[in-house]
C-alpha cells in the first residue's frame, strides 16, 4: 500500500456525461499529479499541483480540469467523456517536487 | 528525442533465472534521478528502486538492483533469481533538477514487458 488513495476504483458512464476522480496523497506530500493510461499503453502526464498550485501542464485536454485542494486532496474533472477517454488514470503523490512519485491504485474509467 | 528509452518491448526470462531490463537517459542535467516501477497486470504502479545521479554505488533493494552506468548514460534493472511474480510491465523513470518548458521535471519511458516463464 502506497498510502496514496483514489476513489473509485472503477467507474462505468456514458459519452457525454461528466465524472470526477478524487485523490488523497501520502501523508505529508505537497505534491500530486495526474496521469493517463490508455490500454496497453504508457503513462501520459496530464497536471501536476504543488501545495495547491498548479505546477505544470501535460497532455491533457480542454475538457478536463483539475484542482488541488487546502487539505491537499485533489479531484480531476473529466467532462464531455467521449470513449476514446476510457483509460486507467493514476494519482501520484510525492513529498516534494523533487522526491519519489508514489501512485495510488488507479481509477478505471470505461465510457460507453 | 526521447528522454528516456525501454529498447525491449517484451522480455522473456526463466523462473529463478536473472533479467536485465534496459533503459537509457538523455540529460544535460548534473543532478537528476533514475527511477523502476513495476506494474503488474492487475494495475497498479510499484516504486522499485531509485538511483541518484550524485551516488557512488549501484542502488540495491532486495532481489532489484540498478546498473547504473553514468557515462553510457544507462540505468538498466537487474532482478536477479525472477519468480513468476515478476511478471508485469517495467517502466524507467527520470527526474531532472531543471524543469521542461511544460513544468514538468519527470519523464517516464515507454516501458518493457516482462514474462516470467515456469
Amino acid at each position: 500500500d502506497s498510502g496514496v488513495t483514489q476513489t473509485p476504483k472503477h467507474l462505468i458512464t456514458a459519452t457525454g456525461q461528466r465524472v470526477t476522480l478524487r485523490c488523497s496523497p501520502r501523508s505529508g506530500d505537497l505534491s500530486v499529479y495526474w496521469y493517463q493510461q490508455s490500454l496497453d499503453q504508457g503513462l501520459q502526464f496530464l497536471i501536476q499541483y504543488y501545495n495547491g498550485e498548479e505546477r505544470a501542464k501535460g497532455n491533457i485536454l480542454e475538457r478536463f480540469s483539475a484542482q488541488q485542494f487546502p487539505d491537499l486532496h485533489s479531484e480531476l474533472n473529466l467532462s464531455s467523456l467521449e470513449l476514446g477517454d476510457s483509460a486507467l488514470y493514476f494519482c501520484a503523490s510525492s513529498a516534494t517536487l523533487w522526491d519519489t512519485q508514489y501512485f495510488g491504485p488507479g481509477t478505471r474509467l470505461t465510457v460507453l | 528525442a526521447q528522454k528516456i528509452t525501454q529498447t525491449q518491448p517484451g522480455m522473456f526470462v526463466q523462473e529463478k533465472e536473472a533479467v536485465t531490463l534496459d533503459c537509457t537517459y538523455d540529460t544535460s542535467d548534473p543532478s537528476y534521478g533514475l527511477f523502476w516501477y513495476k506494474q503488474p497486470s492487475s494495475g497498479e504502479m510499484i516504486f522499485l528502486i531509485y538511483q541518484g545521479s550524485y551516488d557512488q554505488q549501484n542502488a540495491t533493494e532486495g532481489r532489484y538492483s540498478l546498473n547504473f552506468q553514468k557515462a553510457r548514460k544507462s540505468a538498466n534493472l537487474v532482478i536477479s533469481a525472477s519468480q513468476l511474480g515478476d511478471s508485469a510491465m517495467y517502466f524507467c523513470a527520470m527526474r531532472e533538477q531543471e524543469l521542461n518548458p511544460s513544468g514538468q521535471n519527470f519523464v517516464f519511458g515507454p516501458g518493457t514487458r516482462l514474462s516470467v516463464l515456469p
